[in-house]
């Protein structure tokens, strides 16, 4: 079993639609939770945190379940600019501090 | 503020020649990664360091060495590069602590 899990999709959604993503995890040491955005060809850069009480940033909401070991990233109202792959990213204290990155969600956004 | 930079970003090899991939953060960060991204796949780690001196293999090591002689460099060597070796490579820092990690902007290395 992979240590973090995604949909690959890809989500095909019109613009102003809202979209989900869950990702799951298999560690329960895992302390620190990400959703990052790739964008074809580019690096990985940082969405935003996800926290345990839940967290929102315009129209991104990330969610956290500890008990049931899974993240979420909600996209409200989608743009044709959202369209990219999102990575579900988790680090595992201890060592090293493991940084494990899910394979990505790709998301397109139609007009 | 140049965050993390990579390079070369683009590299054509021939089948058993060598290089190196060098990684520079500005950032006084402890920790840095080298991964690589295929089609499907995701990022796989081939090798970190937690320190100046220190490295340690990831999870794809086989056909790469790295080198952190110094806290803000971190190098990716190929000694006899291989056609599976065609990928794009990613370098990445963070603090200690729980924090993110920023990447540079790959490399897109072809072996052919």
């Amino acid at each position: 079993r992979k240590e973090v899990e995604q949909d690959p999709g890809p989500f095909n959604v019109p613009e102003g639609a809202t979209v989900a993503f869950n990702c799951t995890y298999s560690n329960s040491a895992s302390q620190s939770f990400f959703w990052y955005r790739q964008d074809c060809r580019k690096e990985p850069k940082l969405l935003m945190s996800v926290y345990s009480s839940g967290n929102e940033d315009g129209r991104f909401t990330a969610q956290l379940n500890r008990a049931s070991q899974y993240i979420s990233l909600l996209i409200r109202d989608s743009k044709l600019s959202d369209s990219a792959t999102y990575l579900c990213v988790v680090i595992i204290s201890g060592g090293y501090q493991k940084v494990t990155f899910g394979t990505g969600t790709k998301l397109q956004v139609i007009p | 503020n140049a965050g993390v930079t990579q390079t070369p970003k683009f590299r054509v090899l021939k089948t058993g020649q060598s290089m190196t991939l060098l990684c520079a953060q500005d950032m006084n960060h402890e920790y840095m990664y080298w991964y690589r991204q295929d089609p499907g796949m995701g990022l796989r780690l081939i090798h970190y360091s937690v320190g100046e001196g220190t490295t340690a293999k990831g999870e794809v090591p086989d056909g790469y060495n790295v080198s952190r002689l110094k806290k803000q460099n971190f190098l990716l060597g190929l000694e006899s590069a291989a056609p599976s070796q065609t990928s794009v490579y990613f370098c990445a820092s963070r603090s200690t602590g729980l924090a993110e990690a920023f990447f540079g902007q790959g490399t897109r290395l072809t072996v052919v």
